[in-house]
């Protein structure tokens, strides 16, 4: 089955504990990204990578890394998380971008609280 | 940066109307791409419909069409024959070269 994989979906943690969390995509997409969504904001693009060790900011990449050092995996860590950036997280892949029949495919979800 | 606007926080259609869902953008970009995106309660995100910025031909996909006003920058979403299924938020989105720009989306319900 194609699909986008996240884990973990639920993580409550403290302020400036590392974490990171993890994307893996089975489709050989050339494209990832990682998008936060907050209420009345939409979805706001953190990063996002064209290809293996190409990726380039988003819109709010402070605060986060990111790396693609194979094409599967696009994991986002947060050095030293803070409240702020508690949040619902999704990690999407698509062939390439906006190409025609080539939908970005989500996955589903990581739900953070830094408390 | 660009900035995508959803001037309609929330909006009701009973099923089988048709409902629009309005967006507006702003770029000084020529070549782009804009989508909708429907998220239903299960948060899944999903696409409807994308349009490629050259094409003056409005994009459709079943009982979704959009229309796309270039020049004024606009991008809305036609639903004919509103389902209960089609209630979601839905995302309008812009994207160049791979760097994407949601709105803050339209809850829409649809009632039976």
């Amino acid at each position: 089955e194609a699909q986008v994989t996240q884990n973990p979906r639920y993580l409550i943690t403290v302020t400036g504990k590392k974490l990171t969390v993890t994307c893996s995509q089975n489709m050989n997409h050339e494209y990832m990204s990682w998008y936060r969504q907050d209420p009345g904001l939409g979805l706001r693009q953190i990063y996002y990578s064209m290809n293996v060790e190409v990726t380039d900011k988003g819109d709010v990449p402070e605060g986060y890394k990111v790396s693609r050092k194979e094409k599967r995996n696009f994991p986002l860590i947060l050095e030293s998380p803070s409240p702020n950036q508690t949040s619902l997280y999704f990690c999407a892949s698509s062939l390439t971008p906006g190409g025609p029949y080539q939908p970005q495919h989500f996955g589903d979800g990581t739900r953070l609280s830094i408390l | 940066a660009q900035t995508v606007t959803q001037s309609q926080p929330e909006m009701s259609v009973q099923e089988a109307e048709t409902v629009t869902l309005s967006c507006t953008y702003d770029t000084s970009e020529s070549n782009y791409y804009l989508f909708w995106y429907k998220q239903p309660p299960s948060r899944q995100m999903i696409l409807v419909i994308r349009q490629e910025a050259y094409k003056q031909q409005n994009a459709t996909e079943n009982r979704f069409s959009v229309n796309f006003q270039k020049a004024a920058k606009s991008f809305s979403l036609k639903i004919s024959d509103s389902q209960l299924g089609d209630t979601a938020m839905y995302f309008c989105a812009f994207m160049k070269q791979g760097k994407f720009y949601f709105g803050s989306g339209t809850k829409l319900n649809v009632k039976p």
